[in-house]
């Protein structure tokens, strides 16, 4: 079946610096959603992208939907203290499995002060 | 606008002990999902409800698990007997259609921590 790969597992980085993570699929997407989740609570939908080449911000996050539709990226600029937690990509294909949403493992992002 | 609502927020049982998890979606949701979150894991689904119609349960341990969404709206997702393996968190999300008129944003509640000893 379909999987993620979201990379990297974690980051420990220091506050103000820039964030990257990125999602690859095996198969071709046509949504992409980015959650960030918070110790003992549910993912909060960050940005959602839904055309291929498609930049979207969100104040310091910008994502983006792979031109291939198999990837996608997440930058967090300027990061601060409350920027820690779990960021998990998700993805869409109405193509395969009935357009079943699929999260990849998800990067547990540390920032210290 | 109320978010998605789950309750308990915490249960913790022993083996073999039945357990039941309830779910309230966002007003006009017409797609409800359970999902599994294991550990350091991403969530993965369950079951997925169009109203009151299972559309996508291939994922749900038919034998100990079971759901439903009579009226279209409030969820229960029941598990008896429960094994240890199932200690995790129980996700309940909402959504407009996919395709229908809605992009198909899940939006999450806070999830159910369920622990078995």
């Amino acid at each position: 079946g379909q999987q993620l790969n979201q990379s990297p597992q974690s980051m420990f980085i220091q506050e103000g610096e820039d964030v990257s993570m990125n999602c690859t699929s095996s198969s071709i997407f046509n949504t992409w959603l980015w959650y960030k989740q918070d110790p003992g609570e549910g993912p909060v939908l960050l940005i959602a992208l839904y055309k291929a080449g498609e930049l979207t911000s969100n104040g310091r996050l910008t994502a983006q939907f792979g031109i291939t539709r198999k990837d996608s990226f997440l930058n967090i600029s300027a990061s601060i203290p409350s920027d820690v937690g779990i960021y998990f990509c998700a993805g869409r294909s109405t193509y395969n499995q009935g357009g079943k949403l699929i999260f990849g493992q998800g990067t547990e992002l540390s920032v210290k002060p | 606008e109320a978010g998605v609502v789950q309750s308990p927020r915490y249960k913790i049982i022993e083996k073999k002990q039945p357990v039941a998890f309830w779910c309230n979606p966002i007003s006009g949701h017409n797609t409800l999902y359970w999902y599994l979150q294991n550990l350091g894991q991403g969530p993965e689904l369950l079951i997925r409800y169009e109203n009151e119609e299972a559309v996508d349960d291939s994922q749900l341990p038919k034998d100990r698990f079971s759901a439903e969404r009579l009226k279209g709206v409030d969820s229960t997702l029941k598990i008896q007997p429960a094994e240890l393996g199932d200690s995790a968190v129980y996700l309940c999300a909402s959504s407009h259609t996919p395709g229908l008129g809605g992009t198909g944003e899940l939006f999450f509640g806070e999830g159910s921590r369920l622990t078995v000893l």
